[in-house]
């Protein structure tokens, strides 16, 4: 079945370390999306991607990068600059371009601090 | 801009009983709407969408929502629920002809089913 595999389930992050979320997708999707979800806030879009090699920062990309080298992975990185990483990591996939198309999401990314 | 807001963090309800989430959302644009549910440690996964026409919207699960445009709201029933719906439900608003990116979420209700 098709789908968005997210690894690790579980992370954690010792301080000034970067850590990189893996999220690999087989729905053949052109969009990719990294959401970061707060307990009562809802999602919050961290970066998306249209097509390879090309990505957009989203409403709050401090402290995170990304790369898009193949359709199907969009690993996040959590660089030492975020301060508060703390979260559940989310990420999607959807046909691009179509606002009308729901976003596919993977089982998630919870990163603690140690 | 576009903002969603789920007006009840948490609903407590008896099994087998009616329940309402309630969404409402502000666009200067016509928009695309979602609910999405989400279980314990997983992602979200789609219950409906409103697109075009019909008002009522029926989804996975005995889920069901309305659109109404005049009071902007999205509203999510059951007229039964089962304990396996406990879980941590997300309106989701996508304005027309932004290719999925500008979509907006709410803060989520938290629906808990007590036997």
């Amino acid at each position: 079945d098709g789908g968005i595999t997210q690894s690790p389930k579980y992370l954690f992050r010792k301080e000034g370390q970067n850590v990189t979320l893996s999220c690999e997708q087989n729905l053949n999707h052109d969009a990719m999306y990294w959401y970061r979800q707060d307990p009562g806030q809802g999602l919050r879009l961290i970066y998306y991607s249209q097509i390879v090699n090309d990505f957009q920062k989203g409403d709050i990309a401090e402290g995170y990068s990304v790369s898009r080298e193949k359709k199907e992975s969009f690993p996040l990185t959590v660089t030492s600059a975020q301060k508060n990483p703390t979260a559940f990591y989310l990420c999607a996939s959807s046909i691009m371009g179509q606002s009308n198309q729901p976003q596919h999401f993977g089982d998630g990314t919870r990163l603690s601090i140690l | 801009a576009q903002s969603v807001t789920q007006l009840d963090s948490q609903v407590p309800v008896f099994e087998e009983a009616p329940v309402e989430l309630r969404c409402n959302y502000s666009s200067s644009v016509s928009v695309y709407l979602f609910w999405y549910v989400q279980y314990p440690n997983q992602g979200l996964q789609l219950l409906l969408k409103y697109l075009s026409g019909s008002t009522l919207v029926k989804g996975i699960n005995g889920f069901e929502a309305e659109f109404n445009k005049s009071q902007t709201s999205f509203h999510l029933r059951k007229p039964s629920v089962h304990i396996s719906d406990t879980a941590e439900y997300f309106c989701a608003v996508s304005p027309l002809m932004t290719g999925g990116f500008k979509t907006i979420f709410g803060a989520g209700t938290r629906l808990f089913v007590k036997a």
